[in-house]
């Protein structure tokens, strides 16, 4: 089946620091890549969809220049958190499609704690 | 726009009994409807899905769903809980094709007791 992976799988850092989170699609090339954000015992939250070649596309609320995001190949995309603060700690998800299908495949997580 | 309303944030059922966890959507446009499961940790895996073929989907583990056009619902079932399938839930919502965005329900944690 379809694998997604993502690294590292827990990162801790300081605060005002940049943590870069890596999703990437094993067995299948992703023209679509989003990455989600899940409060401890809460539902993922869409944060961005990115397009492989494109800027990603931002849910409302969003800071796209807080959270940067490269989708520069159909395996891989990045999330880079950008001056991180302690309310930045989150479990970060992706997942990963193909134009044409209806299914995401989702990455194990990225547990993020910011001191 | 599209919503989706999980029923029961905590479900607690005895090994070997009915499972049952509600999922109740909201859309504009016909809609795909997908149930995955999360461990404690992980990342999502999918159970099953609704893609206007069949109304009645069966997925992995022994776990089916019934899409209910008129009650707007995609409820989750399983014959005989096991131990498990302890975990949180979650229902989710798309538009129809192309990898639509999805739009997820709060998610229901499910406790099996021996």
């Amino acid at each position: 089946g379809a694998v997604v992976s993502q690294h590292p799988s827990w990162v801790i850092c300081k605060s005002g620091t940049s943590v870069k989170i890596e999703c990437r699609s094993l067995d299948f090339q992703a023209t679509t890549m989003f990455w989600y954000r899940q409060f401890p015992k809460q539902s993922l939250m869409l944060m961005a969809t990115s397009n492989e070649g494109s800027k990603a596309t931002y849910e409302q609320g969003v800071e796209k220049d807080k959270f940067l995001i490269n989708h520069a190949s159909l395996t891989l995309s990045t999330l880079t958190v950008t001056s991180a603060h302690p309310e930045d700690s989150s479990f970060y998800i992706c997942s990963a499609g193909t134009s044409g299908t209806d299914t995401q495949y989702f990455g194990p997580g990225t547990r993020l704690t910011v001191l | 726009a599209q919503s989706v309303t999980q029923l029961g944030s905590h479900v607690s059922v005895s090994e070997g009994a009915l499972v049952l966890l509600r999922c109740n959507y909201s859309s504009s446009v016909p809609p795909y409807l997908f149930w995955y499961v999360q461990y404690p940790n992980q990342g999502l895996q999918l159970l099953l899905k609704y893609t206007s073929a069949a109304t009645l989907v069966k997925g992995i583990n022994g776990f089916e769903a019934e899409f209910k056009k008129s009650e707007t619902s995609f409820h989750l079932t399983k014959p005989s809980a096991h131990m498990s399938d302890a975990a949180e839930y979650f229902c989710a919502v798309s538009r129809s094709g192309n990898t639509g965005k999805l739009i997820f329900g709060q998610g229901t944690t499910l406790q099996v007791k021996p």
